[in-house]
């Protein structure tokens, strides 16, 4: 099956500082999400976005699909923003969904 | 609001025992599933169900059951039969299975007493 890798595993950057997390998958797939896992457990949606950039305030997402990647860029990060970050995939072949291991990122006050 | 609830938070088994955990989402989704995350890890598909009374194993079923006898709900119970059944449990809908959005609930956190 798919693969999924998260980069970098964990990242610990001083509030104003912006961030740039990745993920890489193995086969084309049909669709890809950014989650944020908050220091609760609670799961929410960042962005659905199997390709091209997406934008929502400090947030944005760049997906390449023909070159099997996406990114999520965190500008002037928050102590909200603290939290692990999944990506997760479904490809054309599976009805399930595979995530990665997640980025966990710490913003310092 | 439309949502998916989870209940309860916390849950604590005894050995030997089995425990149910409660899904109902209001979205009109039609597909379902279940993922268990233990600490520091990603999520693990437990089962999933497209429509009711289908379901079908992901990739940890193993000691754990499920029905779907109302499109809103979706139960697990975590059986006597699992032997390491410590962990956070996470309910999720979708549209269809495959190509849309999950929607996730609050979780459950489920502990061995």
């Amino acid at each position: 099956g798919i693969q999924v890798e998260q980069s970098p595993p964990d990242l610990i950057l001083q509030e104003g500082a912006n961030s740039t997390l990745r993920c890489n998958f193995s086969d084309s797939v049909n669709n890809l999400q950014w989650f944020h896992q908050n220091p609760w457990g609670q799961l929410i949606n960042l962005f659905y976005i199997p390709s091209g950039t997406k934008q929502n305030g400090r947030l944005s997402a760049t997906t390449v699909a023909t070159e099997r990647y996406s990114l999520l860029y965190i500008s002037s990060s928050q102590t909200t923003d603290s939290g692990v970050y999944f990506c997760a995939v479904d490809d054309w072949g599976d009805d399930k969904i595979i995530f990665g291991k997640g980025t966990r990122l710490h913003i310092l006050p | 609001d439309g949502g998916i609830t989870q209940s309860p938070k916390y849950l604590f088994r005894k050995e030997g025992q089995n425990v149910t955990l409660s899904c109902e989402q209001n979205l009109n989704h039609d597909a379902m599933y279940w993922y268990r995350q233990d600490p520091g890890q990603g999520l693990r598909l437990i089962y999933y169900s497209q429509i009711v009374n289908d379901f079908q194993k992901g990739d940890i079923a193993e000691g754990y059951s499920v029905s779907r006898e109302k499109k809103e709900s979706f139960p697990l119970t975590v059986t006597s039969a699992q032997k390491n059944p410590t962990a956070f449990y996470l309910c999720a809908s979708s549209m269809q299975v495959g190509g849309q959005p999950q929607h996730f609930g609050d979780g459950t956190r489920l502990s061995i007493l």
